[in-house]
């Protein structure tokens, strides 16, 4: 069961814009920054966003991250029907002794 | 160019030991500053982090399965080798492996996965 919590599921029309939160605790997001992976269908997880709201080189500025207190937040613009895929959040979490990397429980965009 | 490739049985019994083989290209484990991590999905689920390890040879694993896991690595073959032991059908999935960057936990993310090696649990 995840520490970071995500909404199953957000969609919009072609062009739209969709938003997607992330909300943990203060012993993870709260702590730490954020990484953002897009999963297309059958294939491997692809950063997307790191250290809150850098984009890796090839990422559109379609895409963009921030982060508030325990929460953080991906936003879509300008959806395109390539951006159907499950996104995930993460960051590291201290809360145990050595800590661990935790994951988000994942939200898939639908573009209508 | 930097890639990794996981490898491993598609079909182990349960209450054996699986053993996946992560090989890396374009980056060495014995560089200054480099992790990786293993990753796993089970079908139609989140990603679920297991455990990761540094060029220094430190460490860390997911608490929940702390107990059943070991990484280790082979820097004069380049790999990162993840053994689990008396697995069980809930094992199933698809088991990644990617790098991370920076090495400070609380900047680190994964910036290069590879293709996943996708595991079966079943008699």
């Amino acid at each position: 069961q995840s520490v970071l919590t995500q909404p199953p599921s957000v969609s919009a029309a072609p062009g739209q814009k969709v938003t997607i939160s992330c909300s943990g605790s203060t012993s993870n997001i709260g702590m730490h920054y954020i990484s953002w992976y897009q999963q297309l269908p059958g294939t491997a997880p692809k950063l997307l966003i790191y250290e809150n709201n850098e984009r890796p080189s090839g990422i559109p500025g379609r895409f963009s991250g921030s982060k508030s207190g325990t929460s953080a937040t991906l936003v879509i613009t300008g959806l395109q029907t390539g951006d159907e895929a499950d996104y995930y959040c993460a960051t590291w979490d201290s809360s145990l002794s050595d800590g661990e990397f935790v994951f988000g429980t994942g939200t898939t965009v639908t573009v209508l | 160019q930097v890639t990794l490739r996981e490898s491993g049985p598609a079909l182990v019994k349960p209450t054996q030991t699986l053993t996946l083989t992560c090989t890396l290209s374009g980056f060495s484990l014995s560089t200054s500053g480099m992790c990786v991590s293993w990753v796993r999905q089970a079908p139609g689920k989140a990603l679920e982090w297991l455990a990761r390890i540094d060029w220094d040879d430190d460490k860390y694993y997911s608490p929940s399965l702390k107990s059943r896991l070991t990484v280790s690595k082979d820097t004069s073959k380049n790999q990162v080798v993840l053994t689990m032991t008396n697995v069980d059908p809930v094992d199933t999935a698809t088991y990644y492996c990617a790098r991370i960057q920076p090495y400070d936990f609380a900047r680190g993310y994964m910036d290069v996965w590879g293709k996943g090696t996708t595991v079966t649990v079943s008699s």
